[in-house]
Order: C-alpha cells, then sequence, then structure tokens
C-alpha cells in the first residue's frame, strides 16, 4: 500500500534552536517528494520540491533532503524562529498519472 | 488575484443542508484539485480537473458529493445531505500543469462544520 508516514506526531523547541523532521514513504512508482508548512488556519505552501535525483535542497533556513534508495525524507530547520510554528506536511507523488500522497504532518511549536 | 482563493472561509450547516464550496484557481492554472482535511491530518484527495474536465473523482466519498468546473476555471463542490462526518477542512489548489505530480498551490480552505 502506498504511504507517507512522518514523525514525530508533534515537537516542542526552543526558538534559536535546529530541529528535523522525518518523512518514510512507500509510495511507487516515485516522481517528486515535497514538503509544505501549513499555518494554522491557512493552506499548505510549498517549501522545496525535489526529484528522484535530487538529494537535497535549501530554502532559506529549510533544508531538506531525500534518500530514494531507502525511501527517506528529512526536513531540516535551522535556527528556529516564533513564525516556524507550523504543521510541516511531506507529499510524495508518483508518475504515471498516479495520484499525490499527503502525511498526516508534523506539528512543530517554537517556544521564546 | 494572486493566489487561490474559496469562499465561504466558514460554513455551518444544520444536519442534511446541501452546500456549496467556491474555488477560484490561480488565472491560467490548468490543474484543480479539491482535498479534505480532517483535524490533525492531511489533506486527502477528493477531485481532480484538468481544464473543464473531471479526470479523477476517485476520492469523493459518496454520491453526495459533487463537483464541477464548467469553464476551465472557477470550481464548485457541492455536497448534498451533509452528514456530521462531513465536517473538515476542503482545500482547493490548483497548478500550471497538467497531472499530479507537480506544485499545488493551495488556497485557504473551507471549513465545514455540521451540526
Amino acid at each position: 500500500k502506498n504511504q507517507v508516514e512522518q514523525s514525530p506526531q508533534s515537537l516542542i523547541i526552543l526558538e534559536g534552536k535546529n530541529c528535523t523532521l522525518q518523512c518514510n514513504y512507500t509510495v511507487s512508482p516515485f516522481s517528486n517528494l515535497r514538503w509544505y508548512k501549513q499555518d494554522t488556519g491557512r493552506g499548505p505552501v510549498s517549501l522545496t520540491i525535489m526529484t528522484f535525483s535530487e538529494n537535497t535542497k535549501s530554502n532559506g533556513r529549510y533544508t531538506a533532503t531525500l534518500d530514494a534508495d531507502t525511501k527517506q525524507s528529512s526536513l531540516h530547520i535551522t535556527a528556529s524562529q516564533l513564525s516556524d510554528s507550523a504543521s510541516y506536511i511531506c507529499v510524495v507523488s508518483g508518475g504515471g498519472g498516479f495520484k499525490t500522497i499527503f502525511g498526516a504532518g508534523t506539528r512543530l511549536f517554537v517556544k521564546a | 488575484g494572486a493566489g487561490v482563493s474559496q469562499s465561504p472561509r466558514y460554513k455551518v450547516a444544520k444536519r442534511g443542508q446541501d452546500v456549496a464550496l467556491r474555488c477560484d484557481p490561480i488565472s491560467g492554472h490548468v490543474s484543480l484539485f479539491w482535498y479534505q482535511q480532517a483535524l490533525g491530518q492531511g489533506p486527502e484527495f477528493l477531485t481532480y480537473f484538468q481544464n473543464e474536465a473531471q479526470l479523477d473523482k476517485s476520492g469523493l466519498p459518496s454520491d453526495r458529493f459533487f463537483a464541477e468546473r464548467p469553464e476551465g476555471s472557477v470550481s464548485t463542490l457541492k455536497i448534498q445531505r451533509t452528514q456530521q462526518e462531513d465536517s473538515a477542512v476542503y482545500l482547493c489548489a490548483s497548478s500550471p500543469d497538467p497531472g499530479h505530480n507537480n506544485e499545488q498551490f493551495f488556497g485557504p480552505g473551507t471549513r465545514l462544520t455540521v451540526l
């Protein structure tokens, strides 16, 4: 079964600290993997998108990694800010018209 | 407009009532998606349009759910005889390219509460 699993379910960190969120998937065939940030009451906003051949991509303080062999991805947030408090959703798409599968998300709380 | 807009932002319906949710995608975007997001969960796919054609409606949970995009731009998701389990946020997304595999731009969602 095609699945996307994220961990941890929730995370609390202090402002200024770094953190890493995990995403494991079993989607096959694989086309791309995206990380989205979803603020409370808003729609998801794209952070990064990676294809099979890419193993790292950065967007400011956000760095995503992809290991297509082990089917794992991570999102690293550097020097966290209060505004990073949100849900982070891992999304995997497959080729051949396959639907996009969303993970349940990791809820990040950044405290002062 | 600059982004995807949805209306209403909030809707409260009595069980059994029909509702219609509107999505205005980014102008010129070929693809339009509807998702249902339960509290604390990721979005779940409902249906996909390429221009005015509904190419995939496999995620619609029952025949009470109906979506249309008659002119290939604005889309409406209609839910007939609403039930309490329909309470969720309904997200619309659009993409400039056809297919599921491209970056999608999301609207703010419509939060539906069925009493």
